[in-house]
């Protein structure tokens, strides 16, 4: 089954420390994974996808499909990085697809 | 575009009442999405519609849970009778589109606590 798995649910990290958000996904064919970004009293809003290879707000995210890894990185975090991370994985079979979420890793940028 | 928007932002409501969330898409999208957030689960996926039908309600944690697309431009989420567990904000989100390519947009979402 489908599954993406974020280990840490509140992750802390002082001003100007790297920053790794963690994600693990499970499934058998080609994935298309996005990290989704929710600041406080915000919609919820796309960060990355990695189809794109881009760098957001300073943020990047590599797809390694032997580790079956998608971790989003930053190298100095800042405070208004402060958000809830949601990692995504979109899958599609027999005409239909679907998005599916991890439970989301808090990150708490301390000054 | 406004977006995809949401209805009511906030909702509280006493348990057994009837409790309906309204989502307005982006125009010209062909899939909906209803999610719920909490903490102890994350984003879930309830429901998602693809051109007003719903495709895959497996998410819907029980019956009394409904939800209806009745046009493109328009659709709710329903909780008869509502109970304290499905204190949560529910999410709306829309997109366009059948492969890979598709970007959800989503609703600012409805803050619902029942008590």
């Amino acid at each position: 089954a489908q599954r993406v798995t974020q280990p840490e649910k509140l992750l802390s990290v002082f001003k100007g420390a790297p920053v790794e958000l963690k994600c693990n996904y499970s499934y058998s064919g080609s994935p298309e994974l996005f990290w989704y970004v929710q600041y406080s009293r915000q919609r919820l809003q796309l960060l990355l996808r990695h189809i794109s290879r881009e760098s957001i707000k300073g943020f990047t995210a590599d797809l390694n499909k032997g580790e079956t890894s998608f971790h989003l990185k930053k190298p100095f975090a800042q405070e208004e990085d402060s958000a809830m991370y949601y990692c995504a994985l979109l899958y599609s079979g027999a005409g239909s697809y679907q998005l599916t979420f991890g439970k989301g890793t808090k990150l708490s940028v301390i000054p | 575009d406004a977006g995809v928007i949401q209805s009511p932002r906030h909702e509280v409501t006493e348990m057994g009442q009837e409790v309906t969330l309204r989502c307005k898409p982006i125009s010209g999208h062909n899939s909906l999405f209803w999610y719920r957030q909490t903490m102890m689960r994350g984003l879930e996926l309830l429901i998602y519609f693809n051109n007003n039908v719903p495709i895959d309600d497996s998410g819907m944690p029980e019956d009394r849970f409904s939800a209806k697309m009745p046009n493109a431009s328009f659709s709710t989420l329903k909780i008869q009778p509502s109970e304290p567990r499905d204190s949560a904000v529910y999410f709306c989100a829309s997109s366009f589109g059948t492969g890979l390519e598709e970007k959800l947009f989503f609703g600012s979402g409805t803050q619902l606590s029942v008590l």
